[in-house]
């Protein structure tokens, strides 16, 4: 399985509504970070949390992480149609061929918030 | 200016064309990278470009080869492709590597979307 892996893959709620997404990882890090993308586009960066901290905000988000449970999860409180997209965890373990870091992106929550 | 500018937006192309990707940004940023996106999967890192390092991920075919003119650019060249490669390739930049001492979320462009015929 992939070092990030994401709960649930697919999430519809009703504007308004709170959204809450997960994120499980493996091997120890130095941060992890939140993107969200929209259908087909780039991705926007969110969040990064680094592993010495255990919550962080940011307007309408709140990530936590808990390194015990090598777990992080993203809440987006009251929910707009535009927060309709694919959200992904990407966490910085494992390193490539040179021993350079390798971000690996979790498998992705598609959100759907309903007007 | 705080963007990662990708040029074709859209590319088509034979498998016996050759082709090249274009990745632009002027935040200074140290760290360039380039990943590829298939329909509904995360982003797969395809390479690492860092204070004029280039790093491979080892399950990137030599068909797929990068080029870093300056710190600005990153482009990637493309030959004999197979309609396999047809996917989203993602163009990233950050101040520094992250993970090496420092702390740094990645800057995406929009992406150029490739199919292979």
């Amino acid at each position: 399985s992939q070092q990030g892996e994401e709960d649930p893959q697919a999430l519809s709620i009703q504007e308004g509504e709170n959204a809450t997404m997960n994120c499980s990882y493996k091997t120890s890090i130095n941060n992890l970070q939140w993107y969200r993308q929209n259908s087909g586009r780039g991705l926007v960066h969110l969040i990064l949390i680094r592993s010495n901290e255990r919550e962080k905000h940011s307007g309408r988000l709140r990530v936590t992480l808990d390194t015990s449970k090598k777990s992080s999860s993203l809440l987006i409180t009251a929910s707009r149609a535009a927060d309709t997209a694919s959200y992904f965890c990407a966490t910085d373990a494992g390193r490539i061929t040179s021993g350079t870091y390798k971000y690996i992106f979790g498998t992705g929550t598609r959100l759907k918030v309903l007007a | 200016d705080t963007e990662v500018t990708q040029t074709p937006k859209h590319l088509v192309m034979g498998m016996t064309n050759k082709k090249s990707l274009k990745c632009e940004q002027h935040m200074g940023h140290r760290a360039m990278y380039w990943y590829k996106q298939k329909a509904k999967k995360p982003p797969e890192l395809m390479f690492v470009y860092s204070y004029e390092k280039l790093s491979i991920n080892e399950s990137v075919p030599s068909r797929f080869s990068p080029e870093c003119p300056n710190s600005s650019l990153l482009n990637l060249h493309l030959h004999a492709l197979q309609p396999e490669d047809s996917a989203l390739y993602l163009c990233a930049s950050s101040p520094r590597e992250s993970g090496t001492g420092g702390n740094y979320g990645y800057t995406f462009g929009s992406g150029t979307r490739l199919t292979v015929v």
